[in-house]
């Protein structure tokens, strides 16, 4: 079946650190790869994106690049703010199914 | 263009009683889905609906039924709370055709049940 693995939580920061947070995968097929955020106590955004292997995702200074030979997406931004403070997620879709989700990441940024 | 809504926000139930949980959408969307999100496990499936009038079962289905009402609106029932299933719910909804899928899925912002 599919599955992702993302790094424990809560990842703690100042801000303008250089964040990461890894991700995994393992799927049947050829999946699209997801990032979602989750501010408190709002539903998840989708952040960013990549459908196939080698392209990167970006939003609002974060980035993904999609690994096939290390089937991973991990996450990344340059310089952490207070307001990116949020669980986020990391997701696959394979073809025309529901999405899995990872178990999410709690990062806090401190100024 | 309100996207994904959901209702109640919160709610509180007895062991026993029932409920439903509401969901619409004003994107046109083809599918919609159900998920329960509970701390450390992410957000899980518990059923779908690709399209009008069809639904299935995801990962965790036991103790909900659904009802795709029409291409817009997809009900979540529990028909005897337990304990359990005090989680928040999201519902969400994803264009999906033959060709030129929209893989995304927008989602709402939760209905968080507590059942005592």
């Amino acid at each position: 079946g599919n599955s992702v693995t993302q790094m424990e939580g809560p990842v703690t920061l100042s801000e303008e650190a250089f964040l990461t947070i890894n991700c995994t995968y393992t799927a049947t097929g050829y999946p699209s790869l997801f990032w979602y955020v989750q501010y408190p106590g709002e539903g998840l955004q989708l952040l960013l994106k990549a459908t196939k292997a080698d392209d990167k995702g970006s939003n609002k200074g974060f980035e993904a690049t999609y690994r096939k030979e290390t089937t991973s997406f991990h996450l990344e931004k340059g310089s952490v703010q207070v307001s990116d403070s949020a669980v986020y997620f990391c997701a696959l879709s394979v073809g025309r199914r529901a999405l899995t989700f990872g178990s999410g990441t709690r990062l806090q940024v401190q100024p | 263009n309100a996207g994904v809504t959901q209702t109640p926000k919160f709610q509180v139930l007895k062991t026993g009683q029932s409920m439903t949980l509401q969901c619409a959408q004003d994107m046109n969307h083809n599918s919609m889905y159900w998920y329960r999100q509970d701390p450390g496990m992410g957000l899980r499936l518990i059923y779908y609906s690709a399209s009008e009038g069809t639904t299935d079962k995801g990962e965790v289905p036991n103790g909900y039924n659904v009802s795709r009402l029409n291409k817009r609106e997809f009900s979540l029932r529990l028909e005897s709370a337990a304990p359990s299933q005090t989680s928040v719910y999201f519902c969400a909804s994803r264009h999906m055709t033959g060709t030129g899928d929209t893989y995304e899925q927008y989602f709402g912002p939760g209905t968080r049940l507590t059942v005592t």
